[in-house]
């Protein structure tokens, strides 16, 4: 697609109960991120895919939280017995290479994640 | 605390003004990057400058790098209205994730 899709827009759960958000990285865009931002917050890394490559899981917060990339392409983050502090907006990016050769990345308008 | 830290949290002012907002930050970097985020959706990159460049421009932006005090300037001349948003700095420190700062809010008085 044009652009880093990401599914749902909008989400409200109830507290413990699981959640899948998806993310449609750029075609031919090799890395994947996850970031998550609080309100009026910065964003917090979570999760980089590169390629075959074993993920950095370094930034996930718990191990509720969860990522897979299926065929280089398509990522879903999966939040297990959500508590009300998992509320955030979870953003997906994209790039053509590692971050490391100074490429810029490009979000996905995001899944808010409320829960209840 | 954050990598990148941005300052002031928030600034206003009116339509025609220049904007100036500031970023900090702790460890040495490859690069330095600046997005600007609508109503707490996805950030759209605005400009990048490497650690060994001093200045860069884009248009109505300019970015200025200084490495010896860990430091970098966004410059909005000749505010609008369609501005306001909030920017963050992100460094690339050679891990492979961008580290971003908390952000400054602009509001832009039409």
């Amino acid at each position: 697609g044009a652009g880093v899709s990401q599914s749902p827009s909008n989400k409200v759960t109830e507290k413990g109960k699981d959640v899948e958000l998806r993310c449609d990285p750029i075609s031919g865009h090799t890395a994947l991120y996850w970031y998550r931002q609080s309100l009026g917050q910065g964003l917090e890394f979570l999760i980089y895919f590169q390629g075959n490559s074993a993920p950095d899981k370094s930034g996930l917060p718990s191990d509720r939280f969860s990522a897979e990339r299926t065929g280089g392409s398509v990522s879903t983050l999966t939040i297990q017995r959500t508590q009300q502090e998992d509320s955030a907006v979870y953003l997906c990016a994209s790039s053509l290479a590692p971050m490391d050769s100074g490429n810029t990345i490009y979000f996905g308008e995001g899944s808010w994640l409320t829960v209840v | 605390s954050q990598q990148g830290e941005e300052d002031p949290q928030a600034l206003s002012i009116q339509e025609g003004e220049n904007a100036t907002m500031n970023c900090s930050y702790k460890t040495s970097i490859n690069n330095l990057q600046w997005y600007r985020q609508n109503s707490g959706r996805g950030l759209v990159h605005l400009i990048l400058i490497r650690s060994n460049e001093r200045e860069k421009h884009s248009g109505r932006l300019r970015v200025t790098l200084d490495t010896s005090k860990k430091s970098s300037s966004l410059l909005i001349t000749a505010s609008r209205a369609a501005d306001t948003a909030s920017y963050f700095c992100a460094t690339n420190t050679g891990r492979r994730a961008l580290t971003f700062g908390s952000g400054t809010r602009l509001q832009v008085q039409p």
